[in-house]
């Protein structure tokens, strides 16, 4: 079942903070997010794995609440380059290992 | 360079036609993973294979096909089974071992009904 996201779209002046969330209905084994501007292939963020452990790369943050089947991403300080649609991608582990199912994407604006 | 290289960018399909998207990685990464994309929603999963010589149906595998004779290739076929086969096509690969690793990309094809 696929992972749903809210907000479905944020506008942000340069500068200000967003936070988008994902929620699953299965338990996670871990959660990926990704960024995708128009036309383009998305590009990995980060991923969360059970247990707490985070992995990723550029000034982005998340939090990944096993109980609860949750993930957020934080962005602050928002660039004009963090403009795109995000994705989280749930991974549920055993026999499906590495297999993901993709949210509906949040599409986020950030203005000058 | 690695990377992932999706051919070609952009594909007509006549009526009853069957298509070929080309997809090719010199990352060495065993999984390898096709996704459609229609125009703002999510990616959704068509096949994936693990290893050469085994594939499995993802979640929309209806009308497709792929065949996974070589570790670095992954080809889909749409078939005219397909009915709606309008849709932006991305392969992605990954590497195996650590559960971290990320699910990296190839710049897609955009495939349209003539």
């Amino acid at each position: 079942q696929q992972p749903v996201q809210s907000p479905q779209a944020v506008i942000l002046r340069e500068g200000e903070d967003a936070v988008i969330n994902c929620s699953s209905s299965k338990a996670l084994y871990s959660v990926h997010w990704y960024r995708q501007k128009h036309g383009e292939a998305p590009v990995f963020l980060m991923i969360l794995l059970k247990g707490g452990e985070q992995k990723g790369h550029e000034k982005i943050s998340a939090s990944f609440n096993e109980k609860k089947q949750q993930s957020s991403l934080y962005l602050t300080a928002s660039q004009l380059s963090y403009s795109g649609t995000y994705f989280c991608a749930s991974a549920a582990g055993g026999t499906s290992y590495g297999k993901l199912t993709f949210g509906q994407g949040t599409i986020l604006t950030v203005h000058p | 360079d690695g990377g992932i290289t999706q051919s070609p960018k952009y594909l007509f399909r006549k009526e009853g036609q069957n298509v070929t998207l080309s997809c090719e990685q010199n990352l060495n990464h065993d999984a390898m993973y096709w996704y459609r994309q229609d125009p703002g929603q999510g990616l959704r999963l068509i096949y994936y294979s693990q290893i050469v010589n085994d594939f499995q149906k993802g979640d929309i595998a209806e009308g497709y096909s792929v065949s996974r004779e070589k570790k670095e290739s992954f080809p889909l076929t749409v078939t005219s089974a397909q009915k709606n086969p309008t849709a932006f096509y991305l392969c992605a690969s990954r590497g195996q071992g650590d559960v971290g690793q990320p699910q990296h990309f190839g710049d897609g094809t955009r495939l349209s009904i003539l």
